[in-house]
């Protein structure tokens, strides 16, 4: 049972290069979650999608696009890397009420230089 | 914009003692508590979840939440050295999603 998978797990980018981080859950989970984790500010929530079709922003979504390709795919865009975007990048999914715990992905270390 | 606080530490703890780690919520509708573990260059994964309140124990671990006063913990009876994590406090947002504290380290010595 794979869980969550997301793809990349390394990525090096110029300023300005675009990339899509993927992201695949196999739990049939309705909701899935893009956060970014950097030193000392904990995970940040990006983008999230409550169900397939729908996409909302979360606390810091400059920057980024997210398509919920299907219910199992959920994948994140930088359009034109910049320097504050190096960070951990981590996906999740759950089953989308109050009381359902997230599984996480095992992550995307991305530098932009 | 809902906000959840932890004491980033580093906590260190002897090996065999009991290590508290705390964390604070602004929202008080918050319905659900979750804590999650993360070891140094890995992904998060769930230790506990509370929803109601008082004490809840599995293991070695046991949260606690006290809905009043906004505040809930975990407690690790006899820490290991393979206790030493971050630990992240996190309560559900409206649509389901976690929001995060900014995690206590903890350091267990041998």
């Amino acid at each position: 049972n794979a869980g969550v998978t997301q793809t990349p797990k390394f990525q090096v980018l110029k300023t300005g290069q675009s990339m899509t981080l993927q992201c695949a859950q196999d739990m049939n989970h309705n909701s899935m979650y893009w956060y970014r984790q950097d030193p000392g500010m904990g995970l940040r929530l990006i983008y999230y999608s409550a169900s397939e079709g729908t996409t909302d922003k979360g606390e810091v979504p400059n920057g980024y696009n997210v398509s919920r390709l299907n219910k199992r795919e959920f994948s994140l865009r930088l359009e034109s890397a910049a320097p504050s975007q190096t960070s951990v990048y981590f996906c999740a999914s759950n089953a989308g009420s109050v009381n359902t715990e997230a599984f996480f992905g095992q992550g995307t270390r991305l530098t932009v230089v | 914009q809902k906000e959840v606080e932890q004491n980033s530490g580093p906590l260190s703890v002897p090996e065999g003692a009991i290590a508290s780690l705390n964390c604070t919520y602004s929202d008080r509708g918050s319905q659900s508590f979750f804590w999650y573990r993360q070891y140094s260059g890995k992904s998060p994964e769930l230790i506990m979840f509370i929803y109601s309140n008082g004490d809840k124990e599995d293991g070695r671990f046991t949260a606690q939440l006290n809905k009043a006063s906004q505040y809930v913990s975990l407690l690790i009876r006899d820490s290991q050295p393979s206790d030493s994590a971050t630990y992240l406090c996190a309560v559900t947002g409206s649509q389901g999603n976690l929001i995060f504290g900014k995690g206590t380290k903890l350091s267990v010595k041998p």
